[in-house]
Formats: C-alpha cells, structure tokens, sequence
C-alpha cells in the first residue's frame, strides 16, 4: 500500500510568519509531488509541484524536496489571512495515478 | 481557456434515479480524470482516460458508468446510486499520463443521494 502522511493540524500561524507543511511519502520509486491547497467547500487547486531533489520557489511558496528521506514540504513566507485552508500532498505512485495525503489544515491569524 | 468546467453544481438524486455529471475542458490535454471527495477526506481516483480510452478504473462499482466522447469531454452516469454515495465529484485533466503531468481539478459537483 503506497502511503502519503502529513501532519493533520490543525497548523495556526501568525500573520507574516512562515507557515511550514511536511509530508512523508512511502514509495522510494516516487518521482513526481504536488502541493494543492482546497478552501473549504472548493475543489484543489495546484499551488507547486517538484521533480527533483532541492528547492523550488514561486513567490511566496517553496517546495523542498528530500528523495533519500522521502520528505517533501512546502513553506509559505509572509502568510496571509487568504492562505488559510487545507494543503494536500500528493505524490505519483505510477503513470497518471496520484495519491494524496489527508492533508493539513491551516489557519492564519491576522 | 485554461480551466476544468463541471456541471451541475450541485445534484440531489434518489437511488433509483438515472443522471449524468459532465465535465469539459479546452485546454488540450488528452487525459481526463474522476475523483471522489468524501468531507474531509482526500481525493480518490476513481477512473483515468487517456486518448479518449479507459486506463483506470480504481475496481469503482458499475452503477458508475464513465464515458469520454471526445478528447475535451468526459461524462460519469450515475445509476441505482446508495446514500454512501453522496460527495463531491471531481474531474481533472493533465496533458498526459506519465508522472510529471500536472492535473488541474474543475470545481466539482456535490451529490447528495438520497
């Protein structure tokens, strides 16, 4: 059973503060991991994805990717009222499937 | 035009009652996806097209009856549905299938079977 796992919060931060998101993959063969992020009643919407090990940067999101670990996050600097929501992991177990974590629940306090 | 789009919003069905859910997408991308999103849960595939051809089905029951006429739609017929049923719909689509394809998800339908 391939297996995503992130911490479930709820994850509180203050306004302007960087909020950190983790998630654990159990399939070393993985290859491809996405970050979404889901406003409670809407659909997810792909906020970051990475490949390859390292740091990737858009704006105020970084993907950080550690195959050997199999540990993926994402940090979001300068956090907003507006990015509180639920973050989902999701990683590529084999050609177009995608297993997501259960994600976590985030709240910016202004 | 870079967005899934999903209809109806919103469903209400009774288990006898046959319906479709339908999704469209303009973006050029041959593959097409269903999830089901129970609250507060993560999204679970259900079934992958690609090039207009069934690649997965996730062993969904048969009163799920997908369908992909073309390559920008994709349809679910819904059938003898159970209570259990009742979530959100999701469709996605991605350029292709191989894993560093990115799916983008269209706004869902909310069954409520009843």
């Amino acid at each position: 059973q391939k297996e995503v796992e992130q911490n479930s919060g709820p994850l509180s931060v203050p306004e302007g503060a960087i909020a950190s998101l983790n998630c654990t993959y159990s399939d070393r063969g993985s290859q491809s991991f996405f970050w979404y992020r889901q406003y409670s009643g809407k659909s997810p919407e792909l906020i970051m994805f990475i490949y390859s090990n390292g740091d990737k940067e858009d704006g105020r999101f970084t993907a950080q990717l550690n195959k050997a670990s199999q540990y993926v996050s994402l940090l979001i600097r300068d956090s907003q009222p507006s990015d509180s929501a639920t973050y989902l992991c999701a990683v590529n177990v084999w050609a177009a499937k995608l297993v997501f974590g259960k994600g976590t629940k985030l709240t910016v306090n202004p | 035009d870079t967005e899934v789009t999903q209809t109806p919003k919103h469903l209400v069905m009774g288990m006898t009652n046959k319906k479709s859910l339908k999704c469209e997408q303009h973006m050029g991308h041959r593959a097409m996806y269903w999830y089901k999103q129970k609250a507060k849960k993560p999204p679970e595939l259900m079934f992958v097209y690609s090039y207009e051809k069934l690649s997965i089905n996730e062993s969904v029951p048969s009163r799920f009856s997908p369908e992909c006429p073309n390559s920008s739609l994709l349809n679910l017929h819904l059938h003898a549905l159970q209570p259990e049923d009742s979530a959100l719909y999701l469709c996605a689509s991605s350029f292709g299938t191989s894993g560093g394809n990115e799916q983008f998800f269209g706004p869902g339908t909310r069954l409520t079977v009843l």
